[in-house]
């Protein structure tokens, strides 16, 4: 099927670093999204991106936080200056298929130390 | 408020039992889709499910809008079937919630 894919899959920084995490969405796909998950906590929704704009973003997204998809590439989140509370699985997610079925990537996991 | 209700939170089943889980919403949606996870792993979309009944080998969603909730039926489960069951709901805006999911384990 379908498939979104996350780069890196895991990431180790430290505390204040700046973070770039990249998402290639399903190529014909209009809507992106970035989740967060803690271990063993809820999916929570961070951010929704289409037509190069942020449509809604919830108050997990920090003014730390930036989303962009330049010239139709990686769909990224950037983190700067990351906190210690930013440690997390980061989920992407695109959709906009006939169904507007979302489709996950594996995540990327993301320590800040 | 939480706008996506799962039950129950945990469930153990001997292997062979059947299972349903529940996901109630408060609000208006455009669309329900489930998804299963395993620990530590991405969601895999199970059904896509605005409506009505939908079946995909031992598993069926059953969604009925005017009741503002949505199930999915496992039969005969698996050991595999273990992991969390998460329902999402999309209002308008393609704003996307999920529920807390359910855990499921299944034993041998």
């Amino acid at each position: 099927g379908p498939k979104v894919l996350q780069i890196p899959s895991h990431q180790i920084i430290d505390m204040g670093q700046m973070v770039t995490l990249n998402c290639d969405p399903v190529s014909n796909h209009l809507y992106f999204y970035w989740y967060k998950q803690i271990l063993g906590q809820q999916m929570e929704f961070l951010v929704n991106f289409y037509n190069g704009k942020v449509m809604e973003k919830s108050k997990l997204f920090k003014d730390q936080f930036s989303v962009e998809r330049p010239d139709g590439s990686y769909f990224t989140l950037k983190i700067q200056p990351t906190a210690l509370e930013d440690s997390a699985v980061y989920f992407c997610a695109s959709s906009g298929g006939s169904q507007n079925t979302l489709y996950f990537g594996a995540g990327t996991r993301l320590s800040v130390l | 408020g939480q706008q996506v209700q799962q039950s129950p939170a945990s469930l153990v089943l001997q292997e062979g039992e059947n299972a349903e889980l529940q996901c109630n919403f408060s609000t208006s949606l455009n669309s329900m889709q489930w998804f299963y996870q395993r620990p530590g792993g991405s969601l895999v979309s199970l059904f896509y499910n605005p409506s009505g009944t939908k079946h995909s080998g031992r598993l069926t969603s059953t969604t009925v809008i005017k009741e503002r909730r949505s199930s999915l039926h496992i039969s005969s489960s698996q050991t595999t079937d273990s992991g969390t069951y998460l329902c999402a709901l999309e209002r308008g805006n393609n704003r996307i919630f999920f529920g807390d999911g359910t855990q499921l384990v299944v034993k041998p």
